[in-house]
């Protein structure tokens, strides 16, 4: 079985100051992991794949996450926050074995403040 | 448009109506996915289709759910009987492929209000 478990329901930043979300997975063989980002009101887009290629893997709009097997974590950064980056995001894992079944993570949501 | 497209957008319904929600994957996308998003559960998956096939359809909550896709375009998801633990965003899919890339490309959603 698979799942994702995102640490931090809110996070709250400053604009111009780092971002960290935070993401462990639970999976029984190597999985995908993505994070994808619901704006308000919008459809979810998806900013960044890790798909056993490059353990770091850079996504949209500068953000970046590292896939550290050892432990079990996909965190999501950015080295500074853009007003345009509140949002929801969400953790996601899926078996590559198979179709586009993803497990999301109950996601996070990212207020960044003047 | 190139995105895919659902409709109504907003649904105001009373307890034990059926209503209908309606996807238009990206053309050419083979594969469709209708998920669930409400609070307090997160993002769900329900079904997905292959063509017009729906291989896994684990994630249908209950039978008065059901969804069909015809000719390997549009999709309808069909809730009968509405409860109100039915009001939640619905969320239709589609991907080029069916393979584990996990890009898919998701609507704006349905929001459905059961009253």
């Amino acid at each position: 079985a698979q799942s994702v478990t995102q640490l931090d329901s809110h996070v709250s930043v400053s604009e111009g100051t780092p971002v960290l979300l935070r993401c462990n997975y639970s999976s029984s063989y190597s999985p995908s992991l993505f994070w994808y980002v619901q704006h308000p009101n919008k459809g979810l887009q998806l900013l960044l794949k890790y798909t056993s290629a490059a353990t770091l893997v850079k996504g949209i709009n500068g953000f970046e996450a590292e896939f550290k097997k050892s432990e079990t974590s996909f965190h999501l950064t950015k080295p500074s926050a853009h007003m345009s980056d509140a949002a929801e995001y969400f953790c996601v894992v899926s078996d590559p074995r198979g179709y586009n079944k993803l497990i999301f993570g109950a996601g996070t949501r990212l207020a960044v403040h003047p | 448009g190139a995105g895919v497209s659902q409709s109504p957008s907003n649904k105001v319904t009373e307890k034990g109506k059926d209503v209908e929600l309606r996807c238009d994957p990206i053309s050419g996308h083979t594969a469709l996915y209708w998920y669930r998003q409400s609070l307090g559960q997160g993002l769900e998956f329900l079904i997905y289709f292959q063509g017009n096939s729906a291989p896994d359809k684990s994630g249908l909550p209950s039978d008065r759910f059901s969804a069909e896709r015809t000719g390997g375009s549009v999709s309808t998801l069909t809730i009968q009987r509405t409860q109100q633990e039915d009001s939640a965003v619905y969320l239709c899919a589609s991907s080029p492929t069916t393979g584990g890339t996990g890009e898919l490309f998701f609507g704006e959603g349905s929001r459905l209000t059961v009253l």
